[in-house]
């Protein structure tokens, strides 16, 4: 069965702390992705990875970034947490070219 | 610029009614279109998509979606609603680049059902 994990649901951190959320893939998926999800908005895209090493910026990228050292994980990097980064964050991933995305449960993260 | 507008936020039914979700895009090109579910404290999971075809797609859970180019429309269906499909519904659109892909995805409809 297909599977994308998230290293935590819920995560609570100081403003200014480096964050690390992990997103991991059991499907050799080519592309993966990381959303944030926010109440009236919708996801919003930060970054995606078509390829190990490869980085996209999506539409919301500032305060944010990524790094795909190997093709199952994805990883978002929060430099320097602050307050307006609270909320929900997902990693999806899909096979290839134009496809269905598959998510993880998703990562709650408050900053305060 | 590609979007996608689902313009009800919030819609509540009757246990057995039958459910139109509402989805418009705007894309240059053919679309790729997709309705996904997310069910409280899950991620998202999808229904059903369109890439080409007939129009009338079927998905998973008896939901369907009619394609129509002419409105730019792509309306999910169910014919009886269950409690369990109480949740939130996104609708997406794909977009192509230079041998990448991404998704844009509506704001989404969260649908209560009454008992």
């Amino acid at each position: 069965d297909v599977k994308v994990t998230q290293s935590s649901r819920y995560l609570v951190k100081r403003t200014g702390e480096k964050v690390f959320l992990e997103c991991v893939q059991d499907m050799d998926h080519e592309n993966m992705f990381w959303y944030r999800q926010d109440p009236g908005l919708g996801l919003r895209l930060i970054y995606f990875s078509y390829d190990v090493k490869m980085k996209e910026k999506g539409d919301i990228p500032e305060g944010y970034s990524v790094s795909r050292e190997k093709k199952e994980r994805f990883s978002l990097i929060l430099e320097s947490a602050s307050t307006n980064q609270t909320s929900m964050y997902l990693c999806a991933s899909t096979l290839t070219g134009m496809n269905e995305q598959f998510f993880g449960p998703g990562t709650r993260l408050t900053v305060l | 610029a590609q979007s996608v507008t689902q313009p009800d936020i919030h819609i509540t039914v009757s246990e057995g009614a039958s459910l139109e979700l509402r989805c418009n895009y705007s894309y240059g090109a053919t679309p790729y279109l997709f309705w996904y579910v997310q069910s409280p404290g899950q991620g998202l999971q999808l229904l059903l998509k369109y890439f080409s075809g007939d129009t009338l797609v079927q998905g998973i859970k008896g939901f369907e979606a009619e394609f129509k180019r002419s409105q730019s429309s792509f309306n999910l269906r169910k014919p009886s609603v269950h409690w369990s499909d109480a949740a939130e519904y996104f609708c997406a659109v794909g977009a192509a680049g230079s041998g990448t892909y991404k998704y844009i995805f509506g704001t989404g409809t969260r649908l209560k059902v009454l008992a």
